[in-house]
């Protein structure tokens, strides 16, 4: 299993930016995936989720409104489209697989991709 | 501030045991399994106990995990050098509709 971020950058406040998360190794369609961010010395923060084929979609509140997830399960890829950026987004943006059996858990991560909102 | 609570660090000494806690509610922690997270500097995390006692393959016994109510923990024996990063308990929110993790434990052995 790989997953793979890509997209980040520097971006100035009030910007766009869409990260990409290409997944191989497992049936990707098959499986929720979420965006975690981590701030620099920071925690792990969830910012969203979306369940298997796209069903379902989930958002921090921190987000909502701002960032839309999204999937195509033909492509094996999991996007981020992140618009009106503050400051405050600045972090790594990290996508991870669910694991197993039915509960919370996520056994697959990638190693982020860097996000820096400044002018 | 983060949903689920840990302490911010604990120590001890190699060879010893270490416990951390994570404090959530009963629309999380209370209704839902624990899984448990170890992160060194600058890597991605990786699970280590998942459905609030369950270790995936290749994770050293020496890392056990229990939930009571709405709390859970997680024990390291046989204290390592190795062990030193930081620990991230995480669920599912039923009320919030959403993925929580723990602000996070740093592990020092001293």
């Amino acid at each position: 299993v790989q997953l793979v971020e890509s997209g980040g950058g520097l971006v100035q406040p009030g910007g766009s930016l869409r990260l990409s998360c290409v997944a191989s190794g497992f049936t990707f369609s098959n499986y929720a995936m979420i965006w975690v961010r981590q701030a620099p010395g920071k925690g792990l923060e969830w910012v969203s989720v979306i369940f298997g084929r796209g069903e379902r979609t989930y958002y921090a509140d921190s987000v909502r409104g701002r960032f839309t997830i999204s999937r195509d399960d033909s492509k094996n890829t999991l996007y981020l489209h992140m618009n009106s950026l503050r400051p405050d987004d600045t972090a790594v943006y990290s996508c991870a697989k669910r694991g197993y059996g039915s509960s919370w858990n996520f056994d697959y991560w990638g190693r982020g991709s860097l996000v820096t909102v400044s002018s | 501030q983060s949903v689920l609570t840990q302490p911010p660090s604990v120590s001890a000494a190699p060879g010893q045991k270490v416990t951390m806690s994570c404090s959530g509610s009963s629309s999380n922690i209370g209704k839902n399994y624990v899984s448990w997270y170890q992160q060194f500097p600058g890597t991605a995390p990786k699970l280590l106990i998942y459905d609030n006692d369950k270790r995936p393959s290749g994770i050293p016994d020496r890392f056990s995990a229990s939930k009571s109510g709405t709390s859970a923990t997680l024990g390291i024996t046989g204290l390592q050098t190795g062990d030193e990063a930081d620990y991230y308990c995480g669920t599912w929110d039923n009320s919030l509709s959403a993925v929580v993790f723990g602000g996070g434990t740093k592990v020092t052995v001293l």
